[in-house]
C-alpha cells in the first residue's frame, strides 16, 4: 500500500515568489491535512481538507491556501514568500473515522 | 486553548537502558485524543499510538509502553531496552473532539530528541 507522497521534496525560492506543493494521500483516505515544521515554532497545523472542502484552518495568514481535488489529492500554495516561510511542509492523510494521521516525507522549502 | 508540553528537549542514554519521555497536556474538552509520533532523520512522522480521553488503560506494544493519567494530564511514553534504531525525535500531540469526523488539527509538543548511544 503506497504511503503519502509529497512533491517536490526540496525547493528553493526567493522572496516575493509563490510556491505550490502537492500531496497524494493514501488510497482511500479522504482527509488531507497540512503542517508546517520549523525549528523555532515546531509543528503547526495549517489546514485540513475533506471531500474538497476546507474543514479546519490553523492560525496562518491568507498567503497560505490550499485545495483538494475530487481524487483527494491536495495542493497548498504560499504566495508572496517571506524568509520565515522556510520550513518543512508535511502533508498527512487519514480515514474518516480513525483519526490516525499518516504523514508524507515532506517538502523542504528554502526562501532566499 | 489546547497545549502540549514536552519538557525534555533532549535525552541521551546508552543502549539497553529504559527511557521515559514525558508529555503533559492542557485542554478544556472532555473528549480528546492523544498521539505519539516518531520522526527519524528522514523527516517523515511515524504514527505510534492514539488514545482517546475515555480510555485510561495503559498500553504495551513490544518494547514500547504508554502511561495515560487524566488526573495529572500526562501521557508518558517508555521505551524498554532501548536500541540505537530508536534514536529520533518523538512528538506528543493532542486533538480535541472531532467535528463531523475525520481529523482535526493536531497540537504538537516541541518534541524530545532521543539519542541512543551504542
Amino acid at each position: 500500500k503506497a504511503g503519502v507522497t509529497q512533491t517536490p521534496r526540496y525547493l528553493i525560492k526567493t522572496r516575493g515568489q509563490q510556491v505550490t506543493l502537492s500531496c497524494s494521500p493514501i488510497s482511500g483516505h479522504r482527509s488531507v491535512s497540512w503542517y508546517q515544521q520549523t525549528p523555532g515554532q515546531g509543528l503547526q497545523f495549517l489546514f485540513e481538507y475533506f471531500s474538497e472542502t476546507q474543514r479546519n484552518k490553523g492560525n496562518f495568514p491568507g498567503r497560505f491556501s490550499g485545495r483538494q481535488f475530487s481524487n483527494s489529492r491536495s495542493e497548498m500554495n504560499v504566495s508572496t514568500l517571506e524568509l520565515g516561510d522556510s520550513a518543512l511542509y508535511l502533508c498527512a492523510s487519514s480515514l474518516l473515522s480513525t483519526g490516525e494521521l499518516f504523514f508524507g516525507e515532506g517538502s523542504r522549502l528554502t526562501v532566499l | 486553548a489546547q497545549k502540549v508540553t514536552q519538557a525534555q528537549t533532549e535525552i541521551s542514554v546508552v543502549e539497553k537502558e529504559d527511557v521515559t519521555l514525558d508529555c503533559v497536556y492542557e485542554t478544556r474538552d472532555t473528549t480528546y485524543y492523544l498521539f505519539w509520533y516518531k520522526q527519524p532523520p528522514s523527516g517523515e512522522l511515524v504514527f505510534l499510538i492514539r488514545r482517546n480521553s475515555f480510555d485510561e488503560q495503559n498500553e504495551i506494544s513490544g518494547r514500547y509502553s504508554w502511561n495515560f493519567q487524566k488526573s495529572t494530564s500526562s501521557f508518558n511514553f517508555t521505551i524498554t531496552a532501548s536500541q540505537v534504531v530508536d534514536s529520533a525525535v518523538y512528538f506528543c500531540a493532542l486533538s480535541e473532539e472531532y467535528s463531523g469526523g475525520g481529523a482535526d488539527g493536531l497540537t504538537f509538543g516541541k518534541g524530545t530528541h532521543l539519542i541512543i548511544q551504542p
